[in-house]
Order: structure tokens, then C-alpha cells, then sequence
């Protein structure tokens, strides 16, 4: 059984860097995985940010940005907003079906 | 305006049935992929099913393959999905969503299945 695993809770100032990783049980993770990653604010559905490891969509705030880094998918945000504070989830593509990471719990303090 | 709503979700006994639909507007729904996405009371996402775009390509997470089938009517824009043999561990919030991994990801706002005797 594949497992994508994430941070389960990073936090970060008001203004700073965070990154965010996701990693694949099958191995490093290369574009050919189609990394997506979406947030998910209490009680709201979730909401896509990053397709294909680095492309954003069209309402996506321009201080995300995704990549690969060191085997693994990423999720960066520059410049954090207080408003950023929510859970986020990474989701790979195995050629058809398809995994979420367990999330990661931001907290901005 | 892009909208996707999905219904069907009710209580359901241990070992029943339930059929889940997901109605898009918006958008020309016979060229997406779709999916069903599930989230169980505070635990985070499962990506549960899949289904391409003219409905010939199908995939399942192990957790539902055999128990539950994903379909389409692009004739009347709507995403389904089969569940049988409903498992407590079925319970959550389902939410059908266009194309995960590709531009302009759209999701709806869920409809709840609890499993319970």
C-alpha cells in the first residue's frame, strides 16, 4: 500500500518562509507523480493551489509556489499571511489512482 | 460560474447501500476528469475514486475497489457514485471534485454519508 507522508504540523511568523514537504513510499518523487497540493480551512472544502508540481492555478495567491526538493514535492510560502493558517495536503498520481499525504497543520504565530 | 453539487448523503446501516450524485454547471463536463474525494470526521483527505472523461477509464482506492463503482451521464452533467456494502469506516464527507491534478481544480461543497446501525 503507498503512503505519501507529510510534516503533521510546522509554524511559522507572520512574514517568514515555510516549506512544506511530501514524500512517496515508492520512492523519489519526480513530476511524472503530477504533485498537487490543495488547503483546507475548518469547515470548508478544500481548495487547489499547485498542479503538476508548480503551476498555479488562477486564483492562487502569487507567494505560493511548489517544486521538487530533494526527492520529495514541496510546497512553499513566502511571506506569510495569517489568513495562510489551515491544513494542507499534497496528492500523487500513480497512473490512475491517486494518494493524499495525511496533511500538515500550519499554525502562523 | 463554475458549480459543482453533490447529494445523496444520508444514514445509512452497516452493510447497505447508497448512490451519491454530483450536478456541474459551468463548464463543458464531457472533456473532465472527475473524482470523489472523502474526509471522515476530523481526519484528512482520501481520494476514494476516479473517472475519465468519456467515462471509459475507472480507478479506486483499495479501501472501496469491489464495493463501490464511479460513473457518469455526461448527458446530464452528472458524476455518481455506487456504494454498496457500507463499512462504518465509509463514514465522512464526500466531495466530488474536476480533475485533481490538473488547471482549475474545482471541488463541491460535500454531502455527508454516516454509516451507524
Amino acid at each position: 500500500q503507498t503512503v505519501v507522508t507529510q510534516e503533521p504540523s510546522l509554524t511559522v511568523s507572520p512574514g517568514g518562509t515555510v516549506t512544506l514537504t511530501c514524500a512517496s513510499s515508492t520512492g523519489a518523487v519526480t513530476s511524472g507523480y503530477y504533485p498537487s497540493w490543495f488547503q483546507q480551512k475548518p469547515g470548508q472544502a478544500p481548495r487547489a493551489l499547485i498542479y503538476t508540481t508548480s503551476n498555479k492555478h488562477s486564483w492562487t495567491p502569487a507567494r505560493f509556489s511548489g517544486s521538487l526538493l530533494g526527492g520529495k514535492a514541496a510546497l512553499t510560502l513566502s511571506g506569510v499571511q495569517p489568513e495562510d493558517e489551515a491544513e494542507y495536503y499534497c496528492l500523487l498520481y500513480y497512473g490512475g489512482v491517486q494518494v493524499f499525504g495525511g496533511g500538515t497543520k500550519l499554525t502562523v504565530l | 460560474e463554475v458549480q459543482l453539487v453533490e447529494s445523496g448523503g444520508d444514514l445509512v446501516q452497516p452493510g447497505g447501500s447508497l448512490r451519491l450524485s454530483c450536478v456541474v454547471s459551468g463548464f463543458t463536463f464531457s472533456t473532465y476528469a472527475m473524482n470523489w474525494v472523502r474526509q471522515a470526521p476530523g481526519k484528512g483527505l482520501e481520494w476514494v475514486s476516479g473517472i475519465g472523461a468519456r467515462g471509459g477509464s475507472t480507478y479506486y482506492a483499495d479501501s472501496v475497489r469491489g464495493r463501490f463503482t464511479i460513473s457518469r451521464d455526461n448527458s446530464k452533467n452528472t458524476l455518481y457514485l455506487q456504494m454498496n456494502s457500507l463499512r462504518a469506516e465509509d463514514t465522512a464527507i464526500y466531495y466530488c471534485a474536476r480533475d485533481t491534478i490538473a488547471n482549475d481544480c474545482y471541488w463541491g461543497q460535500g454531502t455527508l454519508v454516516t454509516v451507524s446501525p
